[in-house]
């Protein structure tokens, strides 16, 4: 199947710094997503790109769909205790008619008082 | 709105020990999925159904089953549970017409398998 190539798979951050992380693939990907999981909960969608190029932004958050459509990044801005949790970037595919979601193994945020 | 509903929260079972997972929603979405979260590999596709009567076989389907007889549950079964099994498992759903922006996930199941 599909393999999504999570990178860093945690990080250790000042509260107020800003923090990059990315994924990458060998398959190409025609939506990429970007998802935060608190803990004990389940994940919550942060960013949907959906355009080969596209920079879209939430907030403090900013994503990336690589041009190559094989990867992604997600960049978080003055970073806040609440962004603690663990990152997750997905991407769709599309075999036939159907609609194939892989999920890299997500990076652990930190962030330090 | 409930959203996706998951239960129970918590379970611990014996190896050999049968058991379903439920899951529900109440957004009358076509699409629901079951993922099982393992540390250091993300979520995995268990199995999913496009639709009422219709199921498929996601990346890890072995050990499982699910039927779809209401668009509103997904319940999923564990025959004979063993150790492998133990993991965190996610139900999620998402409407026929919108993309992945509007997939819900439950709150998921936490499972232990002595």
């Amino acid at each position: 199947g599909q393999q999504l190539n999570q990178s860093p798979q945690s990080m250790f951050i000042q509260e107020g710094e800003d923090v990059s992380m990315n994924c990458t693939s060998s398959s190409i990907f025609n939506t990429w997503l970007w998802y935060k999981q608190d803990p004990g909960e389940g994940p919550v969608l942060l960013i949907a790109l959906y355009k080969a190029g596209e920079l879209t932004s939430n907030g403090r958050l900013t994503a990336q769909f690589g041009i190559t459509r094989k990867d992604s990044f997600l960049n978080i801005s003055a970073s806040i205790p609440s962004d603690v949790g663990i990152y997750f970037c997905a991407g769709y595919t599309i075999s036939g008619s159907a609609r194939q979601l892989t999920f890299g193994s997500g990076t652990q945020l930190t962030v330090l008082p | 709105n409930a959203g996706v509903t998951q239960t129970p929260k918590f379970q611990v079972l014996k190896t050999g020990q049968s058991m379903t997972l439920q899951c529900a929603q109440d957004m009358n979405h076509e699409y629901m999925s079951w993922y099982r979260q393992d540390p250091g590999m993300g979520l995995r596709l268990i199995h999913y159904s496009v639709g009422a009567g219709i199921t498929d076989q996601g990346e890890v389907p072995n050990g499982y089953n699910v039927s779809r007889s209401t668009t509103e549950d997904f319940p999923l079964r564990l025959l004979s549970a063993a150790p492998s099994q133990t993991s965190v498992y996610f139900c999620a759903s998402r409407g026929r017409d919108s993309w992945a922006d509007t997939q819900y996930f439950g709150p998921g199941t936490r499972l232990t398998v002595l």
